[in-house]
Formats: structure tokens, sequence, C-alpha cells
């Protein structure tokens, strides 16, 4: 079974500092990787995807992608109270060529003002 | 980003009664629409895959006989429950996949239907 794990927090960070977002994953053969924020009752919305190793900046978020060690991450800099949301990684299933995402539990992000 | 319509946002239903949920792609036509369940504090359980034109693919442990899902054009999707019953109170969500510009699909979901069964 394919997992995508994430600490489920809350992680608490105060107003400006980086927000620092963890996932791992199992399926080695994984090559396309989201983030995706959400408010409470809300559905999720697309923050950034990252298909190559390294990192990608858009804004004040960076992704970063370690496919060796089956591992993506999120940063957040210069965090703000709205920041303050559950964010879900979520990573592309390949098997049999459809196309479907593998969620992360979520993890909560508190930004204290 | 694209947009995807999902209606209605919130129902309440009374037990064994149906409900249909539809989910929009406005913008752009979807090679898949996916659809979701989300408990409190839990995440996203996909429940089925469906594309245009052919049968949806059911999760394992999802009654395709309760859960009928209609994929009618490259637009436009529904899930109907069945005689809902309170334990299908949950969170419903739809998303629409497109061609991304680089070399996969990007996903964009629906608002959401909030199902009270009572």
């Amino acid at each position: 079974q394919k997992e995508v794990e994430q600490n489920s927090g809350p992680l608490s960070v105060p107003e400006g500092a980086i927000a620092s977002l963890n996932c791992t994953y199992s399926d080695r053969g994984s090559q396309s990787f989201f983030w995706y924020r959400q408010y409470s009752g809300k559905s999720p919305e697309l923050i950034m995807f990252i298909y190559s190793n390294g990192d990608k900046e858009d804004g004040r978020f960076t992704a970063q992608l370690n496919k060796a060690s089956q591992y993506v991450s999120l940063l957040i800099r210069d965090s703000q109270p709205s920041d303050s949301a559950t964010y879900l990684c979520a990573v592309n299933d390949r098997m049999d060529s459809s196309y479907k995402l593998i969620f992360g539990s979520g993890t909560r992000l508190l930004v204290r003002p | 980003g694209a947009v995807v319509s999902q209606h209605p946002s919130w129902v309440i239903c009374k037990s064994g009664t149906s409900v249909k949920i539809e989910c929009r792609s406005l913008d752009f036509q979807a090679t898949t629409m996916f659809w979701y369940r989300q408990f409190p504090k839990q995440s996203l359980m996909l429940m089925a895959t469906s594309n245009e034109g052919s049968k949806a693919t059911y999760e394992q442990g999802v009654e395709k006989d309760k859960f009928l899902i209609n994929h009618a054009s490259l637009t436009l999707s529904t899930l109907t429950v069945t005689s809902a019953h309170p334990e299908d109170s949950s969170f419903y969500i739809c998303s629409a996949a497109r061609r991304g510009r680089i070399k996969d699909t990007e996903a964009f979901f629906g608002q959401g239907t909030r199902l009270t069964v009572v």
C-alpha cells in the first residue's frame, strides 16, 4: 500500500519566522509531488507542485524534493497568521497508467501573531 | 488556476433519501475527475476515479452501488449518495484533472459539499 506520511502537528511558529513542513512517501516510483493548503471547512487549494530533485521557489514558498531519501518539504518564509491552515502533501500514483493523488494526513500550522 | 465548481455546498437530507452532488470544470476539459470524502480532522480519502464515457473506478471499501458516479461529459461529473444514512455525513470534495503545461497533470478541487444526514 502506497503511503504518504506527515506529522500531524500542530506546528506553531511566530509571525515572521520560517515554517518547515515535511512529508515522506513510500513509492520510490512516484514522480510528481504537490502541496495543498486547506483551511478549516474548505476544500484544498494547490500551493505548489514539484517534479525534479532540488528546490522550487514561488514567492514565500519553497518546495524541496529529495527522491533518493523519498521526502518532500515545504518552507514558508515570513510566516503570516493567514498561513495558519492544514497543509496536505500529495503524491501522484501512476499505477496502471491512471492518475490519482495519494494524500498525507496533513500538518496543522499555527502562526502566532 | 482552473475553476472547478461543486454544487451544492451543503445539504441536509433525511435518512433513506438520495442526494446528488455535481462537479463541473468551468474553463477546461477534465480528462479525469475524482471524488473524495473527508471526515473531521482526517485527510482526504479517495472514493473513486471517473473518466468521461466510462465506468468509474472505485477504491477498495467503497460501495459502488451506494455511491453512484456519472461522468457524462468532459466538464461534468455527478456523485449520488443513495439511501443515505447518518454515517454518510461527511465533506465530499471533487477534483478535476487537466493536462498540465509540463509533463504531468494538475488537479483542481471544487469547493466541497457538506452532507448531513438526519
